[in-house]
């Protein structure tokens, strides 16, 4: 069965660092999303993307954040400075059509623990 | 300001027996609603989705009702099997004509099954 694959799996960074989260959707979906889910707490919308632009993002999203398209596989979300509360788990997902009817296949996760 | 949030927390069940967990929102517009389920270091996993328009759906061992008028929203388990301990989350999405793609998470239910 297709899979969104993410890395890595644990990041464990520095305050005021830059960080890189990585995500290969399936291979047939354009339609691309980044979620967060902090320790215990509901998951959260941060970022739809397609056809090479944000489509929708939350307040969350502010401008220490970035996602892009670098080629033909991969999507990223970069998170420019880190704070302490960043950490979480972030989950990218993709689908082939666009919401949730379009069948989301979300990533394991990325757990992401800024010190 | 919107809000899909669950009625317990956590639930312990018996194998074998069914279980129901459930689900409010206050968002009236919202058009599609999924069940996921999320096991530990995994991301969501879709189960069982439902549109505005149906009451009811039926899965394999899954049902999701929907009650419009008193914005609830359950999933029915039958037979639980061990397999079945998890976190479930139920997610809202708004109508897709306004171009909203993005899933909104309730709080999440932990579920454990009882050998």
């Amino acid at each position: 069965e297709p899979e969104v694959t993410q890395t890595p799996s644990h990041q464990v960074t520095q305050m005021g660092q830059e960080v890189i989260l990585r995500c290969v959707p399936i291979s047939n979906h354009l339609y691309f999303y980044w979620y967060r889910q902090i320790l215990g707490q509901k998951v959260e919308f941060l970022v739809s993307f397609y056809n090479n632009e944000i489509s929708e993002k939350s307040e969350i999203f502010d401008d220490q954040f970035s996602v892009e398209r670098p080629d033909g596989s991969n999507f990223t979300l970069k998170i420019r400075s880190t704070k302490l509360e960043d950490s979480a788990m972030y989950f990218c997902a993709s689908s082939e059509r666009p919401g949730g009817a379009g069948g989301y296949t979300f990533g394991s996760g990325t757990r992401l623990t800024v010190v | 300001g919107e809000n899909v949030g669950l009625h317990l927390p956590t639930l312990s069940v018996q194998e074998g027996d069914n279980s129901i967990i459930n689900c409010a929102y206050s968002n009236s517009a919202s058009d599609y609603f999924i069940w996921y389920k999320q096991e530990s270091g995994k991301g969501p996993q879709f189960i069982i989705d439902i549109r505005s328009n149906m009451d009811k759906r039926q899965g394999q061992r899954v049902t999701v009702l929907l009650n419009k008028t008193v914005k609830h929203l359950s999933l029915q388990i039958a037979a639980t099997q061990p397999g079945d301990s998890a976190v479930y989350f139920c997610a809202e999405e708004g109508s897709l004509r306004f171009g909203n793609e993005k899933l909104t998470f309730g709080t999440g239910t932990r579920l454990t099954i009882i050998p």
